[in-house]
């Protein structure tokens, strides 16, 4: 199986409320960076977190890593409508070519209102 | 500072046409990535590219399909002899000289093989 594997496949939850999504992959890692995705338009960046790092804040989103684990989460706090799209993680493998992405098959979050 | 560029953003193509595919990274980045994603799929690497230059092709199909980023002007993606199963959703991202590792996508080209 591949690289970067979210889970759960799909979500579906009440505005306000908290999202989590999970990410495991196999190899180390330089970095590992989580993406947002609207439906038929293309992937927005939303955080990276550095192999040395272990929890990292930006806004409402908090992305924690577990290297030992091999996994990371996203956690989305206060959820609104808006946050209605795919979330992929991609990890940028240290045994790779640096550059490289390897994605996910990515998490679908329903914000409902 | 405009984005990533890239055009058409929607492709029809009978089967056996070319497809070429177009992408400006941002100013200032000089390393181009580009991805496939089929439906319901995340995407997945093709290849990436500094000027003039292929550093990684290990995910490009061996036939059919080639890629460029010449010294002047856009990265090209080009798909000859086109079958159904290309259809999908290409993107491409950049990234600046320094290599700060974050990759900013395109909008993509959603090309329709028919």
């Amino acid at each position: 199986s591949q690289q970067g594997e979210e889970d759960p496949q799909a979500l579906s939850i009440q505005e306000g409320e908290n999202a989590t999504m999970n990410c495991s992959y196999k190899t180390s890692i330089n970095n590992l960076q989580w993406y947002r995705q609207n439906s038929g338009r293309g992937l927005v960046h939303l955080i990276l977190i550095r192999s040395n790092e272990r929890e990292k804040h930006s806004g409402r989103l908090r992305v924690t890593l577990d290297t030992s684990k091999k996994s990371s989460s996203l956690l989305i706090t206060a959820s609104r409508a808006a946050d209605t799209a795919s979330y992929f993680c991609a990890t940028d493998s240290a045994e790779l070519i640096r550059g490289k992405l390897v994605f996910g098959a990515g998490t679908i979050l329903r914000v409902k209102s | 500072n405009a984005g990533v560029m890239q055009n058409p953003r929607h492709l029809v193509r009978r089967r056996g046409q070319e497809a070429r595919l177009r992408c400006s990274p941002m100013k200032g980045h000089s390393h181009v990535y580009w991805y496939r994603q089929l439906p319901e799929e995340g995407l997945k690497f093709m290849v990436y590219l500094q000027k003039e230059n292929i550093i990684d092709e290990s995910g490009m199909p061996k036939e059919r399909f080639s890629a460029e980023f010449p010294k002047e002007g856009p990265s090209i993606l080009r798909i000859q002899q086109v079958v159904r199963g290309d259809s999908a959703a290409y993107f491409c991202a950049s990234s600046p000289r320094s290599l700060s590792y974050e990759q900013y996508f395109g909008p993509g080209t959603r090309l329709t093989v028919t």
